[in-house]
């Protein structure tokens, strides 16, 4: 059974202070994938990491893909309040590049 | 680029009926989608794939005469909800398939709460 499992499940952090979010899969996949959600709103694409050693960074966000360890992480660098959203992972598997998602972060930044 | 329609936005029905759900992609086509559930509070279940012009592919534990697909153009799958009862009750989010397949496109998502 192919598992995905971000850690921690919830995050209440200061803003201004840094902290990463981890995501293991239990299956083979080059291909990774980060959203932001927000209550009651689909899915927005954060980031999308394609091969091993991949490091992409958008603003206060970093994420990278370690495709040996099955690990992918989402770092947030001085955090503010408008970073408050769930953040989910995806693993895509297969040729036809289904989409497995981990279990959520809910994460709440305290001015 | 890359926008996805879902219509309705929000739907309330009663235990028994059957709902329709709309997705399409505007301004690409795609061969390739996806139907997606989410209950509150918890992450996003993949319920099938689906390629234009054949049967989709439900995953384990997904009741494909319960949840209907039909997929009949490059921009437009519909997924019916049969005889829903409110353990049905759930945020339903559709995606298409992007170029090489490298990604997902994913829609607004349809809220769904059966009484």
């Amino acid at each position: 059974e192919l598992k995905v499992e971000q850690n921690p499940l919830f995050l209440s952090m200061q803003e201004g202070k840094n902290y990463t979010i981890y995501c293991n899969y239990s299956t083979t996949s080059d291909r990774l994938y980060w959203y932001r959600q927000d209550p009651g709103k689909s899915l927005e694409s954060l980031f999308v990491l394609l091969s091993n050693g991949a490091v992409k960074q958008e603003g206060r966000l970093m994420a990278s893909l370690d495709t040996k360890a099955r690990l992918s992480t989402l770092h947030i660098t001085a955090a503010v309040h408008d970073l408050s959203a769930t953040y989910f992972c995806a693993v895509a598997v297969g040729s036809g590049n289904q989409f497995y998602f981990g279990t959520g972060t809910s994460l709440t930044v305290i001015p | 680029g890359a926008v996805v329609s879902q219509h309705p936005s929000r739907v309330i029905c009663k235990s028994g009926t059957s709902v329709k759900i709309e997705c399409r992609s505007l301004d690409f086509q795609a061969t390739t989608m996806f139907w997606y559930r989410q209950f509150p509070k918890q992450s996003l279940m993949l319920m099938a794939t689906s390629n234009e012009g054949s049967k989709a592919t439900y995953e384990q534990g997904v009741e494909k005469d319960k949840f209907l697909i039909n997929h009949a153009s490059l921009t437009l799958s519909t997924l019916t909800v049969t005889s829903a009862h409110p353990e049905d009750s759930s945020f339903y989010i559709c995606s298409w398939a992007g170029a090489k397949q490298e990604t997902q496109y994913f829609g607004p998502g349809t809220r769904l709460l059966v009484l």
